[in-house]
């Protein structure tokens, strides 16, 4: 069973700051998905990786796969930014069927202006 | 953009009661999820289902839960007997057959459980 971590739990920081997060998985994968959950609760995907690096505006996410690792980073932090991030894995298939995701506990992160 | 929809969006119910939260995935997907989160804590997966049959189901989807694709684009899941701590914002995602990766998660329903 793989295990996911994400540091830190907590992130305050000022508007316009580079923010990084990290994530850290025990088991080998076959992709990575980093998501953004809002006070409301509904959850949006933010990036799906299996290698690399990906961009998308001003978030960039990583992974190393020898490491069994990835970072999420927010260029020009912006209040709007403020929102739980979480990292979540995908094992590598074990055939044709649909194969759940397995989640980090999430990293609260606040943009204050 | 074609999104997952969730109904309803939040269901209050009483212990013991039957609760059913429907599901419509983006109509060309074809894998489905049920995943779970209880408030303050992490998302956790239930079900997947293809072809018509569960795929994987994790140690929390037990005997009192059930799931059904009862026409070509719903996708339930059923709690019988509902309980204090099934009280928890539930989550269906749906992917597509070239791209199974990739998960698109509906807004949720909130269930609590009085």
């Amino acid at each position: 069973k793989n295990e996911v971590e994400q540091s830190p739990q907590n992130l305050t920081a000022q508007e316009g700051e580079f923010i990084t997060i990290n994530c850290s998985y025990s088991v080998g994968i076959s992709a990575l998905h980093w998501l953004q959950q809002h006070p409301g609760g509904g959850i949006v995907s933010l990036f799906m990786l299996s290698s690399g690096k990906k961009k998308h505006g001003r978030l960039i996410a990583t992974i190393n796969i020898q490491e069994k690792h990835s970072s999420l980073h927010i260029t020009a932090s912006h209040p709007r930014d403020s929102a739980v991030y979480i990292c979540a894995v995908r094992a590598p298939y074990s055939g044709g069927g649909a194969d759940g995701l397995t989640f980090g506990k999430g990293t609260h992160l606040i943009i204050q202006p | 953009e074609p999104e997952v929809t969730q109904t309803p969006s939040h269901q209050v119910t009483q212990m013991g009661q039957e609760v059913i939260l429907r599901c419509v995935p983006i109509s060309n997907h074809l894998y489905f999820y049920w995943y779970r989160q209880i408030l303050g804590q992490k998302v956790e997966f239930l079900v997947s289902f293809y072809n018509n049959e569960i795929s994987e189901k994790s140690e929390i989807f037990d005997d009192q839960f059930s799931v059904e694709r009862p026409d070509g684009s719903n996708f339930t899941l059923k709690i019988r007997s509902t309980k204090l701590e099934d009280s928890a914002m539930y989550f269906c995602a749906s992917s597509a057959i070239r791209a199974r990766n990739e998960q698109y998660f509906g807004p949720g329903t909130r269930l609590t459980v009085t």
